[in-house]
C-alpha cells in the first residue's frame, strides 16, 4: 500500500512569492494534517482537514491556508513568503479524526531567499 | 495551553538501555504517541498509550502516567540504527477537534 506522497520535495522561493504544496494521503485515509518542522520549534501543527472541511487550525497567520479535495488529496498554500517560512512541511494522514496514529510523508523542504 | 518537555539530547552505547522522558500539560488529553525520526526522513510511529501503564513492543516500551502528566520511552539492546530523534506527542483538544501536539524531540546518539 503506497504511503503518503508529498510534492514537490524541494523548492526555493524568494520573499513575497507564494507557494503551493500537495499531499496525497494513504488510500482510504480521510483525515489530512499539516505540520511545519524547524530546528528551533520542532513540529508545529498547521491545520487538519476531514471530508473537505478544515476541522482545526494551529497558531499560524492567515498567510497559511489549505484545502482538501473530494478524493482526500490536500494542498496547502503560503502567500507573501517570509524568510522565517523556510522549513520542512510535513503532511500526515490518518483513517479518521481524533483517534489513531498519523502516517507522515517525506515532506516538502521550502527555502525562502 | 499545551506544553510538552523532553530532553534535547542523549547519548548511549550499543547494547545498553536508554529511557527518554516526556512530561506534558494539556487541555484535553486523548492519547500519547512516540515517533522516531531519522535525519532527513519522515517521522515513523513507535507507540501509543491512552491508559496508564506499560506498552511493550519488541525492544521498545512506552509508559504513561496520566495523573503525573508523564511518559517515557524505553529502548533496550541499543543498536547504531537507533540513532535518531524521538518525538513525544500528545493528542490534545484544539478548537473543534483534536490534534497531535509534538515536543521538540530528543536526539539520541548511539556509539559503539
Amino acid at each position: 500500500k503506497a504511503g503518503v506522497t508529498q510534492t514537490p520535495r524541494y523548492l526555493i522561493k524568494t520573499r513575497g512569492q507564494q507557494v503551493t504544496l500537495s499531499c496525497s494521503p494513504i488510500s482510504g485515509h480521510r483525515s489530512v494534517s499539516w505540520y511545519q518542522q524547524t530546528p528551533g520549534q520542532g513540529l508545529q501543527f498547521l491545520f487538519e482537514y476531514f471530508s473537505e472541511t478544515q476541522r482545526n487550525k494551529g497558531n499560524f497567520p492567515g498567510r497559511f491556508s489549505g484545502r482538501q479535495f473530494s478524493n482526500s488529496r490536500s494542498e496547502m498554500n503560503v502567500s507573501t513568503l517570509e524568510l522565517g517560512d523556510s522549513a520542512l512541511y510535513l503532511c500526515a494522514s490518518s483513517l479518521d479524526v481524533d483517534t489513531g496514529e498519523l502516517f507522515f510523508g517525506e515532506g516538502s523542504r521550502l527555502t525562502v531567499l | 495551553g499545551q506544553n510538552i518537555d523532553q530532553p534535547t539530547e542523549m547519548t548511549a552505547t550499543e547494547g545498553a538501555i536508554v529511557q527518554i522522558n516526556c512530561t506534558y500539560q494539556t487541555s484535553g488529553f486523548n492519547g500519547l504517541f512516540w515517533y522516531q525520526q531519522h535525519a532527513g526522513e519522515a517521522p515513523t510511529f513507535l507507540s501509543y498509550n491512552v491508559l496508564d501503564g506499560l506498552e511493550e513492543k519488541g525492544r521498545f516500551s512506552s509508559f504513561l502516567s496520566r495523573s503525573k502528566g508523564y511518559s517515557y520511552l524505553l529502548l533496550k539492546e541499543l543498536q547504531m540504527k537507533d540513532s535518531a530523534s524521538y518525538l513525544c506527542a500528545v493528542r490534545d483538544r484544539i478548537q473543534a477537534g483534536t490534534a497531535l501536539i509534538f515536543g521538540k524531540g530528543t536526539t539520541l546518539s548511539v556509539s559503539s
